[in-house]
């Protein structure tokens, strides 16, 4: 069975740190994978999907990158944190064929202080 | 105009009663999923259906894809099914409800 891992499930910053969030799936080859953010009180938003290694597409201009460095790791990453970018973030992997259902992580709550 | 609408945004039940949850949007898509979220922000894909219904124990799903409206019903309700339910048209690139909350007191 397949399953997704998505670590630490908290972490606190401060403003100006670097963020590095990483999320891996087991069970499957060449999933479809996404990271989505929920800023407080509001809803989920794609924040970055990819569909292969190297292939990332960004879906809002932000302050975020995201990155595929194997077929089954997807890291999420900042240079320097803004409070902005605190909220809720979720990891999730879908298969590649058109579709299949979205499963997700446990996510991940980042305070930014 | 947003392009998904729950409706209701709270919801309070008691144990037993049947719910429905309406999720109306404005995108053309070919699939919608419905969510559950839990305080802990966990989430969960109770269903991905793109007609007719669905069914998973207590929990039924419809869509009309052509009238852009789907409903989230639940027999015999429980305090467990208290949660954030979210609606969520497409297949994989998701557009999100900002979800209906839920809470069955015993």
């Amino acid at each position: 069975s397949q399953t997704i891992h998505q670590w630490p499930a908290t972490l606190v910053q401060p403003v100006g740190s670097p963020l590095s969030l990483e999320c891996t799936v087991e069970g499957t080859s060449n999933p479809n994978l996404y990271w989505y953010r929920q800023a407080a009180g509001r809803g989920l938003q794609l924040l970055f999907y990819s569909v292969g290694i190297g292939q990332i597409s960004s879906e809002v201009p932000q302050n975020l990158s995201a990155s595929r460095p194997q077929d089954r790791q997807f890291i999420l990453s900042s240079k320097k944190l803004l409070l902005s970018d605190s909220g809720f973030y979720l990891c999730a992997w879908s298969r590649s064929r058109r579709g299949s259902p979205l499963h997700f992580g446990n996510g991940t709550r980042l305070t930014v202080t | 105009k947003n392009e998904v609408e729950q409706s209701p945004q709270n919801l309070t039940a008691q144990e037993g009663e049947f719910i429905t949850i309406n999720c109306s949007y404005s995108v053309g898509i070919s699939a919608l999923h419905w969510l559950q979220q839990h305080p802990g922000g966990g989430i969960v894909s109770l269903f991905m259906l793109s007609s007719g219904k669905k069914k998973h124990g207590r929990l039924i799903a419809t869509i009309n894809i052509q009238e852009k409206h789907s409903s989230l019903h639940i027999t015999a309700s429980h305090p467990r099914d208290s949660a954030v339910y979210i609606c969520a048209p497409g297949t994989d690139k998701l557009i999100f409800g900002t979800g209906t909350r839920l809470q069955v007191f015993p």
